[in-house]
């Protein structure tokens, strides 16, 4: 069966260090999507990808980098981890049409001690 | 940019009652709408969808939503809760893009 999943589930990690987050789906999607969820926040565009080769920012993406050198894989780098960056994140992909919404992973807990 | 608010942070029902929650949006045109729900330490699951057609739309787990352009707003609702329902409930709705737009949820506590 088709899945996308995310790796590790858990990681703690010091404050500076960089950190990089897998998401790897097998839907065949062209659009991949990094969220984090906070507490009174609720869900926030961090980078998506509509394709090969194709990355955007998003709402919070300072702080934050991806690549998308496949169709199955979306890596999320934080490049010098910060206490600020300690949050859930959630991975998810779809096909092109607005229509159709999202398939999510499980999701990483992240703490920057 | 499109948007979509849920303004109640946290509802409480009994098991069996009837369970209504609100959502409303921010869109110029007729927009596709979303439900997702997450149970504790999961991924968003989807509910139901809307785009035109039929203002009542029935989805997975016994819910539906209605579309009610004239109050902006796509409430979802369940006839009789279940103690599994207890969870988070996210509206959405896409931005410019592909993208989804989330509210900030809601919580739901089912009581005995």
């Amino acid at each position: 069966d088709a899945e996308i999943t995310q790796s590790p589930r858990h990681k703690i990690t010091e404050t500076g260090r960089q950190v990089t987050l897998a998401c790897h789906q097998t839907w065949n999607h062209n659009n991949m999507f990094w969220y984090r969820q906070d507490l009174g926040h609720g869900l926030r565009l961090i980078h998506y990808s509509y394709g090969v080769q194709d990355t955007n920012k998003g709402e919070v993406s300072d702080g934050y980098s991806v690549s998308r050198s496949n169709t199955e894989d979306l890596p999320l780098t934080l490049e010098s981890a910060a206490s600020s960056q300690t949050s859930v994140y959630f991975c998810a992909s779809s096909e092109s049409s607005q229509g159709n919404g999202y398939t999510f992973g499980s999701g990483t807990r992240l703490t920057v001690v | 940019a499109q948007s979509v608010t849920q303004p109640d942070i946290h509802i409480t029902v009994s098991e069996g009652a009837s369970l209504e929650l609100r959502c409303n949006y921010s869109y110029g045109a007729t927009p596709y709408l979303f439900w997702y729900v997450q149970s504790p330490g999961q991924g968003l699951q989807l509910l139901l969808k809307y785009f035109s057609g039929d203002t009542l739309v029935q989805g997975i787990k016994g819910f539906e939503a209605e579309f009610k352009r004239s109050q902006s707003s796509f409430n979802l609702r369940k006839p009789s809760v279940h103690w599994s329902d207890a969870a988070e409930y996210f509206c959405a709705v896409p931005n410019s893009g592909y993208a989804l737009n989330f509210g900030k949820g809601t919580s739901l506590l089912v009581t005995p």
